[in-house]
């Protein structure tokens, strides 16, 4: 079954850094998307890319796609302390299944 | 900005009793979603509702769960008979479109069976 998985798990770095995250998936998507989730929350959609996409920009995110190495990145640029939170890449099944399936997610701490 | 509302945040129970999670989900979404997240773990499938029905279940949906959607507002969880390893927190979550699903899900209910 296709399955998310981010890598690394987690991951500190200094406000003010870059923050790389990266997922790789096993099936044929129609689109993978990033979320967030703060510390015993729910989580927050951030960005969608669509399987014919290659990279794509939203404010201070950019994620790219690489379908035949069935990969994903996320960067965060500039990091704020705000951003500290775990974060899950998800994908949905090729032929029209409506669920997500995430991975395990990459907790990410912003040190000040 | 619209959002999923879920009720109770936390709920203990005993191994056993029947749990019911309530969800708002957005009012216009068509499909609705329930999640759930073991402490530290993935976040995992567990059902999908489209038009009064079940669209689609993982295998830990099994016939101790059941979902309803009795008012076309309110969108719940039945657990009939918890056990120690259904504690979790359990997300809603909807969405309006087909192809590009993205989900606004629910702030969770956390459920600690004893």
């Amino acid at each position: 079954s296709q399955q998310g998985e981010e890598d690394p798990q987690a991951l500190s770095i200094q406000e003010g850094e870059n923050a790389t995250m990266n997922c790789s998936y096993k099936t044929s998507i129609n689109n993978l998307q990033w979320y967030r989730q703060n510390s015993g929350r729910g989580l927050v959609h951030l960005i969608l890319i669509r399987s014919n996409e290659r990279e794509k920009h939203s404010g201070r995110l950019r994620v790219t796609l690489d379908t035949s190495k069935k990969s994903s990145s996320l960067l965060i640029t500039a990091s704020r302390a705000a951003d500290t939170a775990s974060y899950f890449c998800a994908t949905d099944a090729k032929q029209g299944a409506q669920k997500l399936v995430f991975g395990q997610g990459t907790r990410l701490t912003i040190n000040p | 900005e619209p959002e999923v509302t879920q009720t109770p945040s936390h709920q203990v129970t005993q191994m056993g009793q029947e749990v019911i999670l309530r969800c708002v989900p957005i009012s216009n979404h068509l499909y609705f979603y329930w999640y759930r997240q073991i402490l530290g773990q993935k976040v995992e499938f567990l059902v999908s509702f489209y038009n009064n029905e079940i669209s689609e279940k993982s295998e830990i949906f099994d016939d101790q769960f059941s979902v309803e959607r009795p008012d076309g507002s309110n969108f719940t969880l039945k657990i009939r008979s918890t056990k120690l390893e259904d504690s979790a927190m359990y997300f809603c979550a909807s969405s309006g479109e087909r192809g590009a699903n993205v989900l606004t899900f629910g702030a969770g209910s956390r459920l600690t069976v004893l």
